[in-house]
């Protein structure tokens, strides 16, 4: 089974601070991704990546950046966290193929910035 | 308008009773229609795929495509508690495009 595990269930951080989301993927997947899960606005998707070191803008990319140095492993950066990031954030990745090649999704990291 | 349209619900229903579930979209490149399935606390998970109208089944379950107007749906036979979750519509245009998502429809099946 494919195991996508984000590194902390939940985090509650300060304006301002620099926060890391980490990511890791168990399955070889190419194709890595980070969505917001908001109550109203459904998945919006972040970033994505479809190899190692390349990234390409999702929907709502602004006051975010990823890395991703190891293909198993996405980061996803807030410089400078702010209220309205507060929010649950799912990673997950994907092995490129058929268009239904499903997403595996992490649990989430329910982020909390006061 | 957005590009997909789901019923948020919340949608709530006795055990045993047939649930429909269903999507609008407003694209017509888009070729390829899932349905996620979302318990609390946890991840998104597929659940069903297709990419053609017409109907899929898969046990109690059946999804539903009608390209012509635009329209999906999920039908679940006989529902049990077990099925109680968020159920995601998802869509693309083909393996190089990101898939979009609806909002989801919160499901309770009541024992």
């Amino acid at each position: 089974d494919v195991k996508v595990t984000q590194s902390s269930r939940y985090l509650v951080k300060r304006t301002g601070e620099k926060v890391f989301l980490e990511c890791v993927q168990d399955m070889d997947h190419e194709n890595m991704f980070w969505y917001r899960q908001d109550p109203g606005l459904g998945l919006r998707l972040i970033y994505f990546s479809y190899d190692v070191k390349m990234k390409e803008k999702g929907d709502i990319p602004e006051g975010y950046s990823v890395s991703r140095e190891k293909k198993e492993r996405f980061s996803l950066i807030l410089e400078s966290a702010s209220t309205n990031q507060t929010s649950m954030y799912l990673c997950a990745s994907r092995s490129p193929g058929p268009a239904v090649s499903p997403l595996h999704f992490g649990n989430g990291t329910r982020l909390t910035v006061t | 308008q957005k590009e997909v349209e789901q019923d948020p619900g919340p949608l709530s229903v006795p055990e045993g009773a047939i649930v429909s579930l269903n999507c609008t979209y407003s694209n017509s490149a888009f070729q390829y229609f899932m349905w996620y399935r979302q318990y609390s606390r946890k991840g998104p998970e597929l659940l069903m795929y297709t990419y053609s109208s017409g109907n899929k089944e898969d046990g109690r379950f059946t999804a539903q495509v009608d390209k012509s107007s635009k329209y999906i749906s999920l039908f679940i036979r006989d529902s049990q508690p077990s099925d109680s979750a968020t159920y995601l519509c998802a869509m693309n245009r083909g393996s190089n495009y990101k898939l979009t998502f609806g909002k989801g429809t919160l499901l309770t099946v009541n024992p």
